[in-house]
């Protein structure tokens, strides 16, 4: 168990630019999750995959925002023409099923995105 | 309205003594209820949780919750403090909105000091 991997750990952008982040699951594990957590606040939750599918987005998740799993495995979530509101902690983490909706959450140590 | 509440956004507790983090939560269906943890620069890790049956469950580094449905509540406990569980910590729900049921609502997270 290598844990769940994201990169990069930081990255600062220029508002109006796009960035790009990458997440590596648990190699075993079937669902990932993209999480954002601004300071004082607790992780809210962007997005789910089951495989290579996409099964759930929250309302927070906005145009601007697409994520992928296109093979199962690693995930990317981009942000285009960035705006000062995005800058946040960006979590990833990734389950097993079967175990249904009780199954842990292993999450990474995360993307710190500032926006300029 | 679904949602998770932690009262005190810090406890300060002597080490050696019990310690108690607080958690309300109001959602629909039956919940399922986690802890997680957050060290500095590190992810959450997953504590414990409370998915049915025996109302006190016992989690990872001695950490206990007790799940009260008349007040609804999930407290973490702990009976004897050490300096080492200094950390964030973040009750969290399961969404009962999420199609999948997958997504977790998080509290606002209480900050646990421990002093030798």
């Amino acid at each position: 168990d290598t844990g769940v991997s994201q990169n990069p750990r930081h990255k600062i952008t220029k508002r109006g630019q796009n960035v790009t982040f990458r997440c590596d699951p648990i190699s075993e594990h079937n669902r990932l999750y993209w999480y954002r957590q601004t300071l004082g606040q607790g992780p809210e939750f962007l997005t789910y995959f089951q495989n290579e599918a996409q099964l759930e987005k929250s309302r927070l998740l906005s145009d601007r925002f697409s994520a992928e799993r296109p093979k199962g495995s690693f995930s990317t979530l981009e942000i285009q023409r960035t705006e000062q509101g995005d800058s946040a902690m960006y979590l990833c983490a990734s389950s097993l099923v079967p175990g249904g909706s009780g199954s842990p959450l292993h999450f990474g140590n995360g993307t710190r995105l500032t926006v300029t | 309205a679904q949602s998770v509440a932690q009262p005190e956004d810090q406890v300060n507790v002597a080490e050696g003594n019990p310690l108690t983090v607080k958690c309300t939560y109001s959602v629909s269906g039956n919940p399922y209820l986690f802890w997680y943890v957050q060290y500095p620069n590190r992810g959450l890790q997953f504590l414990l949780k409370y998915i049915t049956g025996d109302n006190l469950v016992k989690g990872s580094y001695g950490f206990e919750a007790e799940f009260n449905k008349s007040q609804t509540s999930f407290h973490l406990k702990k009976p004897s403090a050490l300096v080492s569980d200094s950390a964030l910590y973040f009750c969290a729900v399961r969404d009962g909105r999420s199609q999948a049921g997958t997504a977790l609502i998080f509290g606002k997270g209480t900050t646990l000091s421990v002093s030798s």
